[in-house]
């Protein structure tokens, strides 16, 4: 797909490992933050979402960890399978809006079986 | 329900052409957000459209690229006289009608445009 290229940042695991994708954001006035998915050729897919009054939130395989004092978000995938494979976006709110996103340039991940 | 919908799928246009883009939202969304990813790079904010209204326009250039969503039919991203820096992936989001805006956005498929 158009988002992956020789210089996204990459992560390649075994099948059945668990993933930590990381994520570095820039604006310390954010307070909502989500996780994308994108498949080769589709649209990102949302997968969790957290805001800043929480550190932690888990979902189905999926945790996302926040740290607000470094401004780092992570994305925890447990039991990685070959269908995670996709390149994965940290999003936050940004200009106090309510409804405008700005996306991180993303971290491929691949899952060798 | 099926999902926000955007054609064509893949777009081929010279240098000078128009482009348009179409994105209809999933149904019972009244609120519509378009997206610009350039290669190997995250997904960038352009303009929010309501029905008839530009809402947020402030990720648009400032020249050739126009956004409109009417009463009927689907919202239109259009790129007057494209150059190769427009090439790229364009997506369509839309988020439920009745709350106001929102994170909850749906995206589509989207529309690559290649200027040759």
């Amino acid at each position: 797909g158009e988002s992956v290229g020789l210089h996204l940042p990459t992560l390649s695991v075994q099948e059945g490992d668990n993933s930590i994708i990381n994520c570095a954001y820039s604006n310390s006035a954010s307070d909502y933050f989500i996780w994308y998915k994108q498949e080769s050729g589709k649209g990102p897919q949302f997968i969790i979402d957290i805001r800043s009054n929480m550190d932690k939130r888990q979902g189905q395989r999926v945790t996302v960890l926040l740290n607000k004092t470094v401004k780092h978000l992570s994305l925890q995938i447990a039991a990685t399978q070959p269908g995670d494979s996709a390149v994965y976006f940290c999003a936050e709110n940004s200009g106090g809006s309510n409804y405008k996103l700005t996306f991180g340039k993303g971290t491929l991940l691949t899952v060798n079986p | 329900n099926a999902g926000v919908m955007q054609n064509p799928r893949h777009l081929v246009r010279r240098r000078g052409q128009e482009a348009r883009l179409r994105c209809s939202p999933m149904k019972g969304h009244s609120h519509v957000y378009w997206y610009r990813q350039l290669p190997e790079e995250g997904l960038k904010f352009m303009v929010y459209l309501q029905k008839e209204n530009i809402i947020d326009e402030s990720g648009m250039p400032k020249e050739r690229f126009s956004a409109e969503f009417p009463k009927e039919g689907p919202s239109i991203l259009r790129i007057q006289q494209v150059v190769r820096g427009d090439s790229a992936a364009y997506f369509c989001a839309s988020s439920p009608s009745g709350t106001g805006p929102s994170y909850e956005q749906y995206f589509g498929p989207g529309t690559r445009l290649t200027v040759t």
